[in-house]
């Protein structure tokens, strides 16, 4: 178990609908990033918070949106949903969200995922 | 930018025999970390081991060890006494200073173990 928990694991939606997944952070953990898994894209940097503050962009669409609330908690919201949309998406978190080399090595820890399926 | 090739697209090993699971990788910074996941078939990331690039020696984690070859950018994952368990897909990552705080993940290695 990495701390960082995910919901809902699946979810099963129509094209053009609008879902949200939740995650939160490890314990102490002021940084989260969202990732992409599919098929035929491999794993897809999407956004990156820390401390509330988007810190980095990848390649998010424009219906696609996140925020990281005062608990740390964090939200991605998926709108107009495509079944090209169909993907398992990953919450991670480490402690730090800084370019600092020391920082290099403090470790990304992913939660379970969330599966997504449009149909 | 970043980018991490991983040539394997699927491998064997017979049960408690060792692997090698290969990683190049290209970047331009002088500081940067790479590591290996584990996802297995319930599709979870497990953090596998860390490697920076100015550490002197090669990063170990119990049955888990990094072949580090800074000249030649590669940093390959070998696997000791391979177990059933081990079957799933390893994924090279790496977050460079430059290029922010995130992973840049390679295609990915699905490797089997063959009892």
């Amino acid at each position: 178990d990495s701390g960082v928990t995910q919901t809902p694991k699946h979810l099963i939606t129509a094209t053009g609908q609008r879902v949200t997944l939740r995650c939160s952070p490890r314990s102490g953990d002021l940084s989260v990033y969202w990732y992409q898994q599919s098929l035929d894209q491999g794993l897809q940097f999407l956004i990156q918070y820390y401390n509330g503050e988007e810190r980095a962009k990848g390649n998010i669409l424009e219906r696609f949106s996140a925020q990281q609330f005062p608990d740390l908690h964090s939200e991605l919201n998926l709108s107009s949903l495509e079944l090209g949309d169909s993907a398992l998406y990953f919450c991670a978190s480490s402690q730090f969200g800084g370019h600092r080399t020391s920082q290099l090595r403090n470790t990304i820890y992913f939660g379970e995922g969330s599966w997504l399926t449009v149909v | 930018a970043q980018k991490i090739t991983q040539t394997q697209p699927g491998m064997f090993v017979q049960e408690k025999e060792a692997v090698t699971l290969d990683c190049t990788y290209d970047t331009s910074d002088q500081s940067y970390g790479l590591f290996w996941y584990k996802q297995p078939s319930s599709g979870e990331m497990i953090f596998l081991i860390y490697q920076g690039s100015y550490d002197e020696q090669n990063a170990t984690e119990g049955r888990y060890s990094l072949n580090f070859q800074k000249a030649r950018k590669s940093a390959n994952l070998v696997i000791s006494a391979s177990q059933l368990g081990d079957s799933a897909m390893y994924f090279c990552a790496m977050r460079g200073g430059n290029a922010g705080n995130m992973l840049t993940f390679g295609g990915g290695t699905r490797l089997m173990v063959k009892p």
